[in-house]
């Protein structure tokens, strides 16, 4: 993911609609993708990740897909809820790059109750 | 579950004091990170370690230094304090080679006046 300047892209849904979070990664040698959420006052915490091997992943009302044609990442939360009002981050992980991981500047999700 | 500690949530110093954030994880991680967050530049990578006594900079890594001694514990030190080193700080830690998820403590939000 790529810095987006000082303003989060956010993203405003109805509670119990399905949410889309979409992310643009920069290195085609990423070989790993995660997705961290960040509640307010709170450290990232780790939703789901991917491999570059595969194109899609679920888990508990997530879903991750991974275009690498395009470089595109996205993640889906299904039937959201207000709990997940947070912001969103994606990060890849390039092989070839050790540990350094790059992080997205972020998405915030705010559920409608 | 994997527990990442950091020493203070709040702490506020003056210009050109010495301040250390200390950061602690309990899972036997082999790497660990610092980061800072702003508003709108996302999480930047100040330095990592991948081993004890082993550090590597990040991208941001002016004004700072780290230490570790034990496996568990990795401390970031603002060697004279400055004003533009006001931000959020987060500590992560993670499991082997590149390729696995970072666990992130609270975070520290440190003010300098």
């Amino acid at each position: 993911g790529e810095s987006v300047g000082l303003h989060l892209p956010t993203l405003s849904v109805q509670e119990g609609d399905n949410s889309i979070i979409n992310c643009a990664y920069s290195n085609s040698a990423s070989d790993y993708f995660i997705w961290y959420k960040q509640e307010s006052g709170k450290g990232p915490q780790f939703i789901i990740d991917i491999r570059s091997n595969m194109d899609k992943r679920q888990g508990q009302r997530v879903t991750v897909l991974l275009n690498k044609t395009v470089k595109h990442l996205s993640l889906q939360i299904a039937a959201t809820q207000p709990g997940d009002s947070a912001v969103y981050f994606c990060a890849e992980n390039p092989y070839t790059g050790g540990f350094k991981t790059i992080f997205g500047a972020g998405t915030r999700l705010f559920v409608k109750a | 579950d994997v527990k990442v500690t950091q020493s203070s949530r709040y702490l506020v110093k003056r210009t050109g004091e010495k301040v250390f954030l200390e950061c602690v994880q309990d899972m036997d991680h082999e790497n660990m990170f610092w980061y800072r967050q702003d508003p709108g530049l996302g999480l930047r990578l100040i330095y990592f370690s991948y081993d004890v006594k082993m550090k590597e900079k990040g991208d941001i890594p002016e004004g700072y230094s780290v230490s570790r001694e034990k496996k568990e514990r990795f401390s970031l030190i603002l060697e004279s304090a400055s004003t533009n080193q006001t931000s959020m700080y987060l500590c992560a830690s993670s499991f082997g080679r590149a390729g696995y998820e970072q666990y992130f403590g609270p975070g520290t939000r440190l003010t300098v006046t």
